[in-house]
């Protein structure tokens, strides 16, 4: 496709269900990002996948989210037993190379709107 | 951990205005980044700086990275409603060091 794109656009769940969000990035971008964006707030790093390895998993907040990648294309972030905390909008971002040294330029999909009632 | 401060925070300004939003480290980045993100819409990349001093201009948008390599800002000149958005900046490397953004507000 022609830039990022993310699925659903918005879900609301209920507290302690799991959910999972998609993302397919740009074809041919190596790098993969996950973000966390709280309403209001600037973004929080969550995991990035350089091909299918995630080199970098510190930004998950708990055990409770995980994040998978496959044939260098689509990710899945997971979240299980989601709280209310959990809400937020969920950005995932693709880019050409790593993250170190390159200047590489992000580009980011819409989002996935999480609402945990 | 890198942190990227950036301020102001909320920006409100009619528009004609001039405006100027700054981010500040304590530490060196090699690089800096600079997006723009819609209500709604994930992030975009407005401009990259790599030199200490640099200064960029893209229209009504003018860039600085500070001689340091520690700071950088951003200055629009004759604020129009388009303008309104998060501006964000990050530092390399980029994913693990995204400043909270400056939420501007341009209105008629």
């Amino acid at each position: 496709g022609a830039g990022v794109s993310q699925s659903p656009s918005n879900k609301v769940t209920e507290k302690g269900k799991d959910v999972e969000l998609r993302c397919d990035p740009i074809s041919g971008h190596t790098a993969l990002y996950w973000y966390r964006q709280r309403l209001g707030q600037g973004l929080e790093f969550l995991i990035y996948f350089q091909g299918n390895s995630a080199p970098d998993k510190s930004g998950l907040p708990s055990d409770r989210f995980s994040a998978e990648r496959t044939g260098e294309s689509v990710s899945t972030l997971t979240i299980q037993r989601t709280q209310q905390e959990d809400s937020a909008v969920y950005l995932c971002a693709s880019s050409w190379g790593t993250l170190r040294p390159s200047y590489n330029e992000q580009f980011f999909g819409p989002g996935t709107r999480l609402t945990v009632l | 951990t890198q942190l990227l401060e950036q301020s102001p925070q909320f920006l409100s300004i009619q528009e004609g205005e001039n405006l100027t939003v700054y981010c500040n480290s304590s530490s060196v980045f090699s690089s800096l980044q600079w997006y723009r993100q819609e209500p709604g819409e994930g992030p975009v990349l407005l401009v990259t700086v790599v030199t200490g001093g640099e200064v960029k201009k893209l229209k009504r948008l003018t860039f600085q990275f500070g001689d340091a390599r520690k700071d950088s800002s951003l200055h629009i000149t004759a604020a129009q409603p388009g303008d309104t958005g998060l501006y964000l900046c990050a530092g390399l490397p980029y994913a693990l060091n995204f400043g909270k953004g400056t939420s501007l507000l341009v209105t008629p």
